[in-house]
């Protein structure tokens, strides 16, 4: 069984439109995380989530707005996308929050 | 505010040479360190972690990692590389922040690439 789980695996999309990627995770932890990853490869924190109270909301642009309907789930969805939206999306989740993350394998979004 | 650096965009070795993949870390508090991997189109893979206790801590495939805080360090090494080790290595840090919360931080990455 996959342990943190994120559909789809690949978007691609026109600017303006929205999406969004779910995320689910296994593995009976309380945090979950959206990171997002650019070109060069660079993760970057976007939030965090625990016990489905947002904890960690760094500086995104409010087209980002994740959504925890429940500890094991946690979602991502993006209004009117640009171009510089284009990146990998990563889920991920820890046991508390000073332990380690485990991934999800990313959604990778190309916005044309 | 943390910070991790990560000096070396890649590193090169031979294979069945030990490696080394460098860390540095800034954080007010006690620091947790971490390691991780990532292979080609996937996702970040756990390696290792430092919380307490021994400096020196053994994680998955054969890596280790030394806690250094006089230097502020947590370099990854492993005594003999194999050409499977080849993939993107991150640091992360983690600390308690003044709102309570963890923030995990990662370094830029540093790609390990072990020739034949």
């Amino acid at each position: 069984d996959t342990a943190v789980s994120q559909t789809p695996k690949y978007l691609v999309t026109q600017m303006g439109n929205d999406k969004s990627i779910k995320c689910e995770q296994n593995l009976g932890h309380d945090t979950m995380y959206w990171y997002k990853q650019d070109s060069k490869k660079f993760l970057k924190i976007m939030f965090s989530y625990n016990n489905k109270e947002l904890i960690i909301n760094e500086t995104v642009p409010n087209r980002f707005s994740p959504k925890s309907p429940d500890k094991a789930h946690l979602n991502l969805h993006i209004n009117s996308l640009e171009l510089g939206d284009s990146a990998v999306y990563f889920c991920a989740s820890s046991q508390y929050q000073s332990r380690e993350l485990f991934f999800g394998e990313g959604s990778r979004l190309t916005v044309l | 505010a943390q910070s991790v650096a990560q000096p070396e965009d890649q590193v090169n070795v031979a294979e069945g040479n030990p490696l080394t993949v460098k860390c540095t870390y800034s954080v007010s508090g006690n620091p947790y360190l971490f390691w991780y991997v990532q292979y080609p189109n996937r996702g970040l893979q756990f390696l290792l972690k430092y919380i307490t206790g021994d400096n020196l801590v053994k994680g998955s495939y054969g890596f280790e990692a030394e806690f250094n805080k006089s230097q502020t360090s947590f370099h990854l090494k492993k005594p003999s590389a194999l050409v499977s080790d080849s993939a993107l290595y991150f640091c992360a840090v983690r600390a308690h922040q003044s709102g309570g919360s963890y923030i995990p931080t990662f370094g830029r990455g540093t790609s390990l690439i072990v020739h034949p």
